[in-house]
């Protein structure tokens, strides 16, 4: 059974400019959730999308987007980048409904601004 | 808002050695998970929590969740150098199983 997959593993951007990271869950999960994980803020919650529609959004600003798609597969966007958004990005896959119990998370996207 | 704190914060501890994470979260919660991370890895899922007085063991690895006293701990019995990593405990938030708000770690180094 193939896991949660997010692409790119690794990138470096330039303040100002956008970057969209990938993620493909867990076969026959429909829930996708994006966290930010920095040494200083630790592990913080992004938004979650649930069979295409968002379900849960945490505290960050406008810049910070996502969507899924009916595949379950999704995207986050982050535009005007700031140094501050270097990070790892992660995306959990889960079956969204409680039927499952055990939240699966990819390997991360590494995004570092310059 | 639900706030999750975990202590110790960091833990160095000697091979063959007994001890014990906490976990308090600060509202009502559906369930408590742990999980642990390697350096430059991401998330691996220990043990999901579902219901009062639940105990997990997996190893040398135990948990248990007491939903009255909203705290949850992580018992290590005889540590070995490779339970060294960072341990992240998380509740769900928002009534939805996607939206976990986790725990600060805990920093655990196991020494010969």
């Amino acid at each position: 059974k193939a896991g949660v997959t997010q692409t790119p593993r690794y990138l470096i951007k330039t303040r100002g400019q956008q970057v969209t990271l990938s993620c493909s869950p867990i076969s026959g999960h429909r829930s996708v959730s994006w966290y930010q994980q920095t040494p200083g803020q630790g592990l913080q919650f992004l938004f979650e999308y649930f069979s295409e529609t968002q379900r849960n959004k945490g505290n960050f600003p406008g810049r910070f987007s996502g969507r899924q798609f009916s595949n379950s597969r999704s995207e986050m966007n982050v535009s005007t980048l700031e140094l501050g958004d270097s990070a790892l990005y992660l995306c959990a896959s889960s079956q969204g409904d409680y039927s499952g119990n055990t939240i699966y998370f990819g390997e991360g996207s590494w995004l570092t601004v310059v | 808002e639900l706030k999750v704190e975990q202590n110790p914060l960091f833990l160095s501890m000697q091979e063959g050695k007994n001890y014990t994470i906490y976990c308090n979260y600060s509202t009502t919660s559906d369930r408590l998970y742990w999980y642990r991370q390697d350096p430059g890895k991401s998330l691996e899922s220990l043990f999901v929590l579902l219901s009062n007085g639940a105990v997990k063991q997996e190893g040398r690895l135990m948990a248990s969740l007491d939903t009255k006293a909203r705290l949850s701990t992580l018992h290590i019995t005889a540590a070995v150098h490779d339970l060294s990593a960072t341990y992240f405990c998380a509740v769900n938030y928002g009534g939805s199983q996607g939206n976990l708000i986790f725990g600060k770690g805990t920093k655990l180094s196991v020494k010969p």
